[in-house]
């Protein structure tokens, strides 16, 4: 696709649901971001995906979370019995590659989630 | 492990003034790649300029220029000419070359605002 894709854009959600959150990447583009942003506050890493594997995934705050790449395009970021410190804003980018390669990241509108 | 500060939670800038906003990081590592990116209310974060750590001549990008300095380990953005349009977040960014480390390290931002 023009860019990078997420789905939906705002989710409410009730304390202890589970919810997934959707990236559709750049067509091509074989790494793959999830970041964090709190009201107000900077980007928090969540986890990388090289292709379909996931080399770097330190940035996951409890094993509520977790994510998947398929096909070496979609990924979905699932967060399991929310809490409400989980309401924040969840940015997805994707760039060329690793190393030297295609540096800049593309960074979707972000999944605005907030738990009740 | 790397980490980048920005020290000014927020600036403010006269329409066609310049301003800088500053960036330091710490890293042990010698090749790397310094990101500044713009988030305007819309959420979607924009690449405003990108430095790589080898080249000793500073970005520009039209209004846009960094003043790199590797051993202080400094990396500030000015603007100039500011437009009202240049009002949003701006976010430093490291990326580290070595593999498996490719993740972007961001600071917690600094809020510009532009008067008319």
């Amino acid at each position: 696709g023009a860019g990078v894709s997420q789905s939906p854009s705002n989710k409410v959600t009730e304390k202890g649901k589970d919810v997934e959150l959707r990236c559709d990447p750049i067509s091509g583009h074989t790494a793959l971001y999830w970041y964090r942003q709190s009201l107000g506050q900077g980007l928090e890493f969540l986890i990388y995906f090289q292709g379909n594997s996931a080399p770097d995934k330190s940035g996951l705050p409890s094993d509520r979370f977790s994510a998947e790449r398929t096909g070496g395009s979609v990924s979905t970021l699932t967060i399991q019995r929310t809490q409400q410190e989980d309401s924040a804003v969840y940015l997805c980018a994707s760039s060329l590659g690793g190393g030297g390669v295609g540096t800049e990241a593309f960074f979707g509108q972000g999944t605005r989630l907030t738990v009740v | 492990a790397q980490t980048v500060t920005q020290s000014q939670p927020e600036m403010s800038v006269q329409e066609a003034e310049t301003v800088t906003l500053s960036c330091t990081y710490d890293t042990s590592e010698s090749d790397y790649y310094l990101f500044w990116y713009k988030q305007p209310p819309s959420r979607q974060m924009i690449l405003v300029i990108r430095q790589e750590a080898y080249k000793q001549q500073n970005a520009t990008e039209n209004r846009f220029s960094v003043n790199f300095q590797k051993a202080a380990k400094s990396f500030s953005l000015k603007i100039s000419d500011s437009q009202l349009g240049d009002a949003a977040m701006y976010f430093c960014a490291y990326r580290s070359v070595s593999v498996g480390t490719y993740k972007y390290i961001f600071g917690t931002g600094t809020r510009l605002k532009v008067l008319a």
